[in-house]
Order: structure tokens, then C-alpha cells, then sequence
């Protein structure tokens, strides 16, 4: 079965450093979206691509994230500078015009 | 805005005991509804969905209906295992069918105890 992959599984940094996560959604899913997860909180979407266009990126704190597609396949989410609020989970997730969202495992990062 | 509000928990139930986690929603618009499901240390799992008023969406003995007049869709099981043991989250689409923006409720805590 596909799956999204998502790199690393694990993050720890110190504030004010640069972090980055890696997101390859499935083959052929021209959507994809990142999502934050905040500890005890439901998933907040930062950032949806469709192709390698933004479509949504209204909650993603522009002064310190970006996020970029390319080529229209992979993406990579970064931030900096982290900061202690930023721990979190960061969910990617990839669809197929019509069909659901499936999503990777996730990336967890500690800001210490 | 377009927002979910699940039940607070964490629920703490028994082997075969019956199940229910309510969800109600608001949204402009009709939405599509959705259940996710999270186990420790996983992304999201789709459980169930409904695309319409009075859809009941079903998977792996979970249920929920799509209710328009009480905004609501409650997930229900008759039967829990401890395998079941989770995060769920209700969830509604906005934007076109299945692939628009994804907006979650805050989760609730499954514990099922042998």
C-alpha cells in the first residue's frame, strides 16, 4: 500500500536554530498538505500545495516558516528561527483529486 | 468559522462495553464530515466518512451518522476492544468534496481496559 513519507520521525533543536522536514507524498497526488499538531490539539492545517502552488498558506506564521514544492512532488517545511512554541507535530498529507487525505507519520520536534 | 467540538476526554471504558464520542460542527455551506483515528506515535488513519445529510458512514464496526438538523455526526461502536485504544478526531472538509482543507475537532482519548 502507498504511503507518505515523512523525514525525520524525530527532531530536537534549541531555539533560534533552523530546522527542516521532508515530506514525499504518494505517487500521483497532485494535493499536499502540512499540517501542525499541537500537544492535546487537533491537527491545524500551515500550508496546501496543489502542484507546486500555493493555494492555502493563511496560518502559516510567514515570519519564520516556509514552505516549498518544487518540482511538484516532495516538499520541505522550514522554520527559522524555532522557537519554544513550536513543538509540535507536523503532519504532511497527500491526496488524489476526489479522493481522501492520506497522511504520513509525522514529524515530532522538541524546542529546547 | 467552519470549527468541530468533540467531547472531552479521556473516555475509559471496558472490553465490549458500547461506545459513543459526539462530535457537533459548524459550518457554512454543506460539508463533508469525517472520522480520523490516531495510535500512539502514527499519523491520522481515516476510520469513516459521510458526504450528505443522513449518510452513515461505517468502518470496522464504527458508525456514525450525519445529522443536519442537530449538526452532529457521532462515532459509535457496540462493542470496544483494547486494540481500540486511540485518538479520535472529527473532522470536517471545506472547499470541494473530499480534498478541500481539513478542519479538526481537539481529539478524544480512547482507553479501552481488558
Amino acid at each position: 500500500e502507498a504511503e507518505v513519507a515523512q523525514s525525520p520521525r524525530y527532531k530536537i533543536t534549541e531555539k533560534s536554530q533552523a530546522v527542516a522536514f521532508w515530506c514525499d507524498p504518494i505517487s500521483g497526488h497532485a494535493t499536499l498538505y502540512w499540517y501542525r499538531q499541537i500537544l492535546g490539539q487537533g491537527p491545524e492545517l500551515l500550508v496546501q500545495f496543489q502542484d507546486e502552488s500555493v493555494v492555502d498558506d493563511s496560518q502559516l506564521p510567514k515570519d519564520r516558516f516556509s514552505a516549498e514544492r518544487l518540482k511538484g512532488v516532495d516538499s520541505t517545511l522550514k522554520i527559522q528561527p524555532a522557537e519554544l512554541g513550536d513543538s509540535a507535530m507536523y503532519l504532511c498529507a497527500s491526496s488524489l483529486k476526489g479522493s481522501e487525505m492520506v497522511f504520513g507519520p509525522g514529524t515530532r520536534l522538541t524546542v529546547l | 468559522g467552519d470549527s468541530v467540538t468533540q467531547m472531552e476526554g479521556p473516555v475509559t471504558l471496558s472490553e465490549e462495553a458500547f461506545l459513543t464520542i459526539n462530535c457537533t460542527y459548524t459550518a457554512t455551506g454543506y460539508p463533508s464530515l469525517f472520522w480520523y483515528v490516531q495510535y500512539p506515535g502514527e499519523g491520522l488513519q481515516l476510520l469513516l466518512k459521510a458526504t450528505k445529510a443522513d449518510d452513515k458512514g461505517s468502518n470496522k464496526g464504527f458508525e456514525a451518522t450525519y445529522r443536519k438538523e442537530t449538526t452532529s455526526f457521532h462515532l459509535e461502536k457496540g462493542s470496544v476492544q483494547v486494540s481500540d485504544s486511540a485518538v479520535y478526531f472529527c473532522a470536517l472538509s471545506v472547499g470541494s468534496s473530499n480534498t478541500g482543507k481539513l478542519i479538526f475537532g481537539q481529539g478524544t482519548t480512547l482507553q479501552v481496559k481488558p
